[in-house]
């Protein structure tokens, strides 16, 4: 198994709170991303990085926001938690590709942090 | 809509059969790749295989790739208890910036 770590690992919190969301990786991989997924259902990229001080936001429309100061670290915020926040979170990482962009690399994923705001 | 569509959504075999997935994506793909996700964990890589590969062996795994018709497939055999997960598959088309998985098939082992 990846060395890749998320905290916590379930997470009930009231709605307004701000949370955050650690994910860290010990393998010294640029790339990390960050997932959302509903019960039974596909994954949706919400955030990513290519590095240290790069962020960008993914396909899916998140009220979340990221930091990359370091390279294993990779934390996801949500200023102010509501009920469709509900979901389970996942953080992957992955070695570098033949260029930025290119995912010929293996994703390694954390166990997730499964969140439900009430 | 999402980029691959992995059929059956659901499927429940004997201990010992073999069990074979699909996965059908729409636009020209760099490479393929197929996860397993275990029940409240994260995903974990089985196998990636190239555009101009067609076959790819790995253990019980075998998975095949035909850019023609825009499908793979994932077979275990000789299935065992602890192969019971969903299997994603996930494509890259290099194009942009995000690798997109399927809808999951969600594969029990009977013992």
């Amino acid at each position: 198994e990846a060395d890749i770590y998320q905290t916590p690992r379930y997470l009930v919190i009231g709605t307004g709170k701000k949370i955050t969301l650690e994910c860290s990786q010990t393998m010294g991989h640029d790339k990390m991303y960050w997932y959302q997924q509903d019960p039974g259902m596909e994954l949706h990229l919400i955030h990513y990085s290519y590095g240290v001080n790069s962020t960008e936001k993914g396909d899916l429309s998140s009220e979340s926001t990221v930091s990359r100061i370091r390279t294993e670290h990779f934390p996801l915020t949500l200023e102010s938690a509501r009920p469709s926040h509900t979901s389970q979170y996942l953080c992957a990482s992955s070695e570098d590709g033949q260029g930025i962009g290119s995912y010929n690399s293996p994703l390694h994923f954390g166990n997730g942090t499964r969140l439900t705001v009430t | 809509s999402q980029q691959g569509e992995e059929d059956p959504q659901a499927l429940s075999i004997q201990e010992g059969e073999n069990a074979t997935m699909n996965c059908s994506y729409k636009t020209s793909i760099n490479n393929l790749q197929w996860y397993r996700q275990n029940s409240g964990r994260g995903l974990v890589h089985l196998i990636l295989i190239r555009s101009n590969e067609r076959e790819k062996h790995s253990g019980r795994l075998r998975v095949t790739l035909d850019t023609s018709k825009k499908s793979s497939s994932l077979l275990i055999t000789a299935s065992r208890a602890a192969d019971t997960a969903s299997y994603f598959c996930a494509t890259d088309n290099g194009g942009n910036e995000k690798l997109t998985f399927g809808t999951g098939t969600r594969l029990t082992i009977i013992p």
